[in-house]
């Protein structure tokens, strides 16, 4: 399952597929990306993150891919399982800039 | 042995009380953050703290006020509770952005305010 274009709300995936969630970010000077995931009562967890200076980066399961071109960031999410169902943000920032800016979040949902 | 944590978890209160919230981490950061989220999970910052010193104070209102004792601990005191008040709150924490690190934030179980 994939969402496409700029944003979309919502995700609904079948239980084994691969999942890709895209966020388009706004800032060109923003050289720091975070993926984050929100479980239903629960805080953002950290997923993954990636720096300007890459355009791919992998971790258990997931990848990140930058194109800074379109200013365009998505997380795949590999052979998704339903404890992957949770909201999922991106966040950019800048080198120094404490503050995080945060997308809409997307609503991912497993079907088993 | 949880990392950044939060009291109350829930917070039900009537319009015109004064609450707070208090927010604890473990982590040794020395930066630490209050989120908005609102009914449409939108997440906006409200403030931050470094080395208990404020860096980041968005269009808030006034009666939001934080405090850090130390760099341990940022609290959220809030007086005068309106309707829009409503939402849930989320402490978070990061390391200094010196010495070239980057501004991972680890966030805390939220607090989710519901103002009657």
């Amino acid at each position: 399952g994939e969402s496409v274009g700029l944003h979309l709300p919502t995700l609904s995936v079948q239980e084994g597929d691969n999942s890709i969630i895209n966020c388009a970010y706004s800032n060109s000077a923003s050289d720091y990306f975070i993926w984050y995931k929100q479980e239903s009562g629960k805080g953002p967890q950290f997923i993954i993150d990636i720096r300007s200076n890459m355009d791919k980066r992998q971790g258990q399961r997931v990848t990140v891919l930058l194109n800074k071109t379109v200013k365009h960031l998505s997380l795949q999410i590999a052979a998704t399982q339903p404890g992957d169902s949770a909201v999922y943000f991106c966040a950019e920032n800048m080198s120094n800039d404490y503050k995080l800016s945060f997308g809409a979040g997307t609503t991912v949902t497993v079907r088993a | 042995d949880t990392a950044v944590s939060q009291t109350p978890k829930y917070l039900v209160t009537q319009m015109g009380n004064d609450k707070s919230i208090k927010c604890e981490q473990n982590l040794g950061h020395d930066t630490m953050y209050w989120y908005k989220q609102d009914s449409k999970k939108f997440l906006k910052i409200m403030f931050s703290y470094n080395n208990k010193e404020l860096i980041i104070n968005e269009t808030v209102p006034n009666r939001f006020s934080p405090k850090s004792p130390d760099k341990a601990h940022l609290n959220l005191h809030i007086n005068s509770l309106e309707l829009g008040d409503s939402a849930v709150y989320f402490c978070a924490s990061s390391h200094d952005l010196t010495s070239g690190r980057t501004n991972e934030q680890y966030f805390g179980p939220g607090t989710r305010l519901t103002v009657t």
